[in-house]
């Protein structure tokens, strides 16, 4: 079972701030992804990467950036939060080919005030 | 469009009695097709996937889906809910060819007493 770790769980902070939310997983796999989700809504891609230095746009447009130096590690940056990108971002990744599930980490809570 | 449509937003069953979820997609091909649970303040985790075969598909935690082409769906059951089925369900299908996940809305099973 994959192994994923985001940081941090929770976060509030202010308008204006550069937030940089954590991801990294330790099983080597090569492709990762970045979900946001509003409470009891579904799941919605932002950012996706296949690997080291392939970054992608998902279906929702968001303000945020990623980069991807090294396998087992997935950043996303905002660089001036607002209150409206208050939500959940859920990381995750998977290996192989199509059929290999995407596993998921826990999640960062972010609340912009 | 192409769409996952869970119809229920949420479900109440008595523990111990029978759940089925329901599950259905519009895509031209059959896509692969997935059931993820999220407890509270948690991640994802995989219950179970279908690519091809068997359409009766077993999983974990007593859950299995059944995939009929006729209808487009993909439902979840299980035959004797217990309290800690609790959560948030969701399906997710890959477009053939893709690997990102399309997630539905979700269905929020509560389990009485």
């Amino acid at each position: 079972e994959a192994d994923i770790y985001q940081t941090p769980r929770y976060l509030v902070i202010g308008t204006g701030k550069k937030i940089t939310l954590e991801c990294s997983q330790t099983m080597g796999h090569d492709k990762m992804y970045w979900y946001q989700q509003d409470p009891g809504m579904e799941l919605h891609l932002i950012h996706y990467s296949y690997g080291v230095n392939s970054t992608e746009k998902g279906d929702l447009s968001s303000e945020s950036t990623v980069s991807r130096i090294r396998t087992e590690h997935f950043p996303l940056t905002l660089e001036s939060a607002r209150p409206s990108h208050t939500s959940q971002y859920l990381c995750a990744s998977s290996d192989g080919g199509l059929n290999q599930p995407q596993h998921f980490g826990d999640g960062t809570r972010l609340s912009i005030l | 469009a192409q769409s996952v449509t869970q119809p229920d937003i949420h479900i109440t069953v008595s523990e111990g009695a029978s759940l089925e979820l329901r599950c259905n997609y519009s895509y031209g091909a059959t896509p692969y097709l997935f059931w993820y649970v999220q407890s509270p303040g948690q991640g994802l985790q995989l219950l179970l996937k279908y690519f091809s075969g068997d359409t009766l598909v077993q999983g974990i935690k007593g859950f299995e889906a059944e995939f009929k082409r006729s209808q487009s769906s993909f439902n979840l059951r299980k035959p004797s809910v217990h309290w800690s089925d609790a959560a948030e369900y969701f399906c997710a299908v890959a477009p053939e060819g893709f690997q990102k996940l399309v997630f539905g809305t979700g269905t929020r099973l509560l389990v009485s007493p």
